[in-house]
């Protein structure tokens, strides 16, 4: 069964700081994605990054990187210079190639409130 | 091009009221999904749809049906409401499959039933 565990309930951060998102990810396929989604306060859900299992890349867009560990089952996420529009909730999610089980499983976010 | 769009945006219901939550989208999307969001629970997901004239049962179905007689719209549908389906509802579609492909979410319907 998949699962994904952000065990970081709430953090909070001041302006321009670095801050650091886990996730934890746990599936028996060879094959599986993991996504990353932001929920701001007008709560909308918005996709930022799709990464398959076969690419370990670590991914940078911006103020935003990613950093894949197959070895550890972790997908996290970091932002840096942080800034008070990056307030929001954030969601990871794992979705495994399996025809007939189409389940995006999310985790169950982090709050992150950045402090002016 | 609006997307996702579901209506309507708010809603209470009495316990044992039905209702009928609409969602639309004009990306020509294959794949559609029904999703409820607790407090500490993330998104679950209701009913999917690959395609017209197919649903398919998520996680959590028990209490709701869908429909899906047009590709562009899936609908969400409570028969008899209970308190334990307050909750606020996201609709999503993708391209193909949820795997591959990143899902572009509703702005939500937010559930009371009292």
């Amino acid at each position: 069964a998949q699962k994904v565990t952000q065990a970081q309930t709430e953090i909070s951060v001041v302006e321009k700081e670095d801050v650091t998102l886990d996730c934890v990810y746990e599936t028996r396929d060879t094959t599986y994605y993991l996504f990353w989604y932001k929920q701001p306060p007008s709560g909308e859900l918005v996709f930022l990054i799709r990464r398959n299992s076969f690419d370990e890349q670590n991914e940078i867009s911006g103020r935003y990187s990613w950093n894949f560990q197959k070895s550890t089952s972790s997908f996290n996420f970091t932002i840096t210079a942080s800034q008070v529009v990056d307030s929001a909730v954030y969601f990871c999610a794992l979705s495994e190639e399996n025809f007939g089980n189409e389940k995006l499983t999310f985790g169950t976010g982090t709050r992150l409130t950045i402090i002016p | 091009n609006a997307g996702v769009t579901q209506t309507p945006k708010f809603r209470v219901l009495k316990t044992g009221q039905s209702m009928t939550l609409l969602c639309a989208q004009d990306m020509n999307h294959e794949y559609m999904y029904w999703y409820r969001q607790d407090p500490g629970m993330g998104l679950r997901l209701i009913h999917y749809s690959v395609g017209e004239g197919t649903t398919a049962k998520g996680e959590v179905p028990d209490g709701y049906n869908v429909s899906r007689l047009k590709k562009q719209n899936f609908l969400l549908g409570l028969e008899s409401a209970a308190p334990s389906q307050t909750s606020v509802y996201f609709c999503a579609s993708s391209y193909l499959r949820a795997e591959a492909y990143e899902q572009y979410f509703g702005p939500g319907t937010r559930l009371t039933v009292t």
